[in-house]
């Protein structure tokens, strides 16, 4: 089983900060991995896919990089809807499972 | 727009089994695929498993035994079945969309899998 790991567990920031997630798989996966947004009591929401692709409607203050075993969610500028745990999730294998990281809590410092 | 909607029984008994539907509406059951998810109280996501529109499924292995994922085309529903049940199996339960991004590498075509909308949950409560 492909094992996401994320770091920090945890963060506390400012709004108009800029803010690193990392997300480490057990094994290559490619680019496939995904990013979500979820607020306390809500559905998750899809934030980017395919490590990079920016989901539609999606603010460009977030992006998403990497490849392979290390992937990261950047949000600049953060605003006060962005404070939110983030989960990464991947879709590598035949046929294609699924997990996701143990989530990253944003906090507004 | 897609939307997606959880139902069944908020409480469910031990050792009983946890039934229940996801109602799509704004697309068809017929072109796409699904998923469900569950979170735990105060836990991260964990992925139960997936049905095609075909109807073929695929399960996280930890639940395996457990789940019967299925679909129902003429009522637009898929639905989740999960046996023999414990307090470890209380939850908010989601279902979704699955949709690929298709990924060239080596002259091979690879799908990249993502969930991109979301039923607003259900909470399932596993107690006697």
């Amino acid at each position: 089983d492909i094992q996401l790991t994320q770091s920090p567990s945890s963060l506390s920031a400012s709004v108009g900060d800029t803010v690193t997630i990392t997300c480490r798989a057990s094994q290559s996966i490619s680019s496939f991995l995904s990013w979500y947004k979820q607020k306390p009591g809500k559905a998750p929401e899809l934030l980017i896919y395919t490590a990079s692709t920016l989901h539609s409607g999606v603010p460009s203050r977030f992006s998403g990089s990497g490849s392979g075993t290390d992937f990261t969610l950047t949000i600049t500028s953060l605003q006060p809807e962005d404070f939110a745990t983030y989960y990464c999730q991947q879709s590598f294998g035949t046929p294609p499972m699924c997990s996701f990281g143990q989530g990253t809590k944003v906090e507004i410092k | 727009q897609v939307q997606l909607q959880e139902s069944g029984p908020g409480v469910v008994k031990p050792s009983e089994t946890l039934s229940l539907t996801c109602t799509v509406s704004g697309a068809s059951i017929s072109s796409n695929h699904w998923s469900w998810i569950r979170q735990a109280p105060g836990k991260g996501l964990e992925w139960i498993g997936y049905i095609f529109h075909t109807g073929s499924t695929n399960y996280n292995p930890s639940l395996k035994s457990r789940v019967i994922i299925s679909i129902d085309t003429s009522k637009n529903q898929f639905s989740l079945k999960m046996t023999s049940v414990t307090a470890a199996d209380t939850a908010v339960y989601y279902c979704a969309r699955r949709r690929y991004y298709e990924i060239w590498s080596d002259s091979k075509s690879r799908k990249s899998y993502y969930m991109d909308v979301w039923g607003k949950g259900t909470t399932v409560a596993v107690s006697s």
